[in-house]
């Protein structure tokens, strides 16, 4: 079956600039999850969506940063006014359990 | 607070050369402790889920074991195609968060 997937896989932004990420979960998986990869650092959460619950934005850096999830699938992150210090791979994660997590592969910002 | 500590940082193996990887983690509740690889560009691919001391899980050359402070991923005769980082985490049960709690990864390199 088809796993998680992320688009675009590439983005390279200006400063200053709004982007928009998008992830498609598997099929079913009621859970999804955002996370931040930088370079030499571990995973950081981001948000997370559990079905038509009030998502978990604890993770959030700053108010430029927003997710919002549609029909209980796609999911889109938004990153405002976009820094240099925003630059990282982008992870998305989907859960049929809230305990398993699956991976898309992740969308690399750069941020010029 | 959660606290995810993986070692070494790197290691560099010759083909069936075995070792091990370390992952020592502090939660108020162990949900479950999970063993990801990730390749250059790609997200983490699932490998292992680990729920309580004692238990061990194995898939081709890989076994993980976990104990109440800390767990173990076996690399038996390894290959060049085993080189990848290896991620660790853990879910805690407590907390609102869904989230996992990453260490920083284990960066194996095997040569053949």
């Amino acid at each position: 079956g088809a796993g998680v997937s992320q688009s675009p896989s590439n983005k390279v932004t200006e400063k200053g600039k709004d982007v928009e990420l998008r992830c498609d979960p598997i099929s079913g998986h009621t859970a999804l999850y955002w996370y931040r990869q930088s370079l030499g650092q571990g995973l950081e959460f981001l948000i997370y969506f559990q079905g038509n619950s009030a998502p978990d934005k604890s993770g959030l850096p700053s108010d430029r940063f927003s997710a919002e999830r549609t029909g209980g699938s796609v999911s889109t992150l938004t990153i405002q006014r976009t820094q240099q210090e925003d630059s990282a791979v982008y992870l998305c994660a989907s859960s049929w359990d809230s305990v398993e997590q699956f991976f898309g592969p992740g969308t690399r910002l750069t941020v010029l | 607070e959660d606290q995810v500590t993986q070692s070494p940082e790197a290691l560099r193996l010759q083909e069936g050369e075995s070792s091990s990887l370390n992952c020592s983690y502090t939660v108020s509740g162990l949900r479950g402790l999970f063993w990801y690889r990730q390749d250059p560009g790609k997200g983490p691919e699932f490998l292992f889920t680990l729920y309580s001391a004692g238990e061990e899980k194995e898939k081709e050359r890989l076994k993980a074991t976990l104990t109440k402070k800390e767990s173990f991923l076996h690399i038996t005769a390894p290959k060049p195609e085993d080189s990848a980082t290896y991620l660790c985490a853990v879910k805690d049960y407590g907390g609102s968060q869904g989230n996992l709690i990453f260490g920083k990864g284990t960066k194996l390199s095997v040569k053949p």
